[in-house]
């Protein structure tokens, strides 16, 4: 299996402007997760999902933030209006549901957002 | 509001030395603690579980211990090597209706073994 995929791995952008980050979870994952990484607050939870649908979303700092995951293989995080504050490097991760399982996240290389 | 907390400051260690980080924990009770390693410019790499009756849990050079009294966690890495420098994230997690669902992490420890 290739991992978890994001895209676009650099994205630079103005104040403003809207910005989609893209991830595909590993193939056969029940469990995905989006999460954001800055110096100053490290790894946060954003929002995840179980079986697509959405079950924690107390992450997602305003209404600026949505995400979605419209089947089993893909997920999107959007960000409009983006803003300079935003700028950080967004990962996504997955995981599979099993009694005897270490429940691991397995994470993409992530997306650095850079807005101007 | 639940916490975590690993030593933010960088720890610089002496090649072969032992290196040990730390990882503590308020206002919930973990039901399992992870341990992962995260390289510059990568995403986090799952190392290690140990569940809260484990006291111990040891892979190769890399030893966990487990406290649930003083709500703290050690992650030892035995004959550190330059290539074991990276950030080490842990993450308690309380079991829900799953053994997955929702995964804080602290801020992390960065690492560095010199040769």
């Amino acid at each position: 299996d290739a991992g978890v995929i994001q895209s676009p791995r650099h994205e630079v952008t103005e104040m403003g402007q809207e910005v989609t980050l893209r991830c595909k979870p590993i193939s056969g994952h029940d469990y995905l997760f989006w999460y954001r990484q800055t110096m100053m607050r490290g790894l946060e939870l954003l929002i995840y999902f179980n079986n697509n649908v959405p079950i924690d979303d107390s992450g997602m700092p305003e209404d600026r933030f949505s995400a979605k995951m419209p089947n089993a293989s893909f997920s999107t995080l959007k960000i409009q209006p983006s803003e300079p504050r935003d700028s950080a490097v967004y990962f996504c991760a997955s995981s599979i549901t099993g009694t005897t399982n270490t429940g691991e996240l397995f994470f993409g290389e992530g997306s650095r957002l850079t807005v101007l | 509001s639940q916490k975590i907390e690993q030593n933010s400051e960088a720890l610089n260690i002496q090649e072969g030395k032992t290196a040990t980080l730390t990882c503590n924990y308020t206002n919930y009770s973990p039901a399992y603690l992870q341990w992962y390693r995260q390289d510059p410019g990568r995403g986090p790499v799952f190392l290690l579980l140990i569940r809260e009756n484990e006291k111990e849990k040891r892979k190769e050079r890399l030893k966990v211990t487990f406290d649930t009294t003083l709500k703290q966690s050690l992650f030892h890495i035995t004959a550190s090597q330059p290539a074991d420098s990276a950030t080490y994230l842990c993450a308690p997690r309380a079991l829900g209706s799953s053994n997955t669902g929702k995964l804080i992490f602290g801020q992390g420890t960065t690492l560095q073994v010199k040769p």
